[in-house]
């Protein structure tokens, strides 16, 4: 079955220092992988994807995220952070071929200035 | 610039009633989506539609029914509210599974 794990329900950090949002999931096959970010009281708004080739992907507002097979993860990444920053993250799962994106639970982000 | 609008942006329900949520996208997209969101937690998928007049089961369908009568409208319809029901309701659309865009959600209460 496929999974998405956020094992970070809250992460709260400094405006200036790195962050780090971990994601990890359970696919057997090529996943496509995906970070949304919903802002307080909003809706969720797109952020990056993984669909193959480069193993670092860029997207919008700074951050970027890796996939590793490896390990099977996907986190999320911006240095520095802003308190502009500070939302909900979520990373999402879809399996080649299908058009349903599986959600993790999330993790809120508090960058405090 | 496309959009997916949800309505209505919030409703208080009687247990057993009926509810309908619509969803109105501009975006020219094939798929669109209901998901709920429960407090604390992440998105779960109720139903979907990659067509008109088509609909398809999500992870969590039960006591729910979808509607898609034109590729621009997708309704989700709570025959017989309950309380467990009660939670953000959000409407999506997309042109493949790549990249959803959002409504801006629906907050029910069922009480």
């Amino acid at each position: 079955a496929q999974s998405v794990d956020q094992p970070d329900a809250h992460v709260t950090l400094s405006e200036g220092a790195s962050l780090e949002l971990r994601c990890s999931y359970s696919y057997s096959a090529a996943p496509y992988l995906f970070w949304y970010v919903q802002y307080p009281g909003q809706s969720l708004q797109f952020l990056l994807k993984y669909i193959t080739g480069d193993t670092v992907v860029k997207g919008t507002k700074g951050f970027e995220a890796e996939f590793r097979k490896s390990n099977s993860s996907f986190n999320l990444k911006k240095s520095p952070a802003h308190w502009s920053d500070s939302a909900k993250y979520f990373c999402a799962l879809a399996s080649s071929g299908s058009w349903q994106l599986i959600f993790g639970s999330g993790t809120q982000l508090t960058v405090m200035p | 610039e496309a959009a997916v609008t949800q309505s209505p942006r919030s409703k208080v329900a009687v247990t057993g009633g009926k509810v309908t949520l619509s969803c109105h996208q501009t975006n020219n997209h094939d798929y669109m989506y209901w998901y709920r969101q429960d407090t604390g937690h992440g998105l779960r998928l109720i139903h979907y539609s990659y067509v008109a007049d088509s609909t398809e089961k999500g992870d969590i369908p039960d006591g729910y029914k979808a509607s898609r009568p034109s590729q621009e409208n997708f309704s989700l319809i709570l025959e017989l509210a309950s309380l467990s029901q009660t939670a953000v309701y959000f409407c999506a659309s997309s042109d493949s599974a790549e990249t959803l865009y959002f409504g801006s959600g629906t907050r029910l209460t069922v009480l």
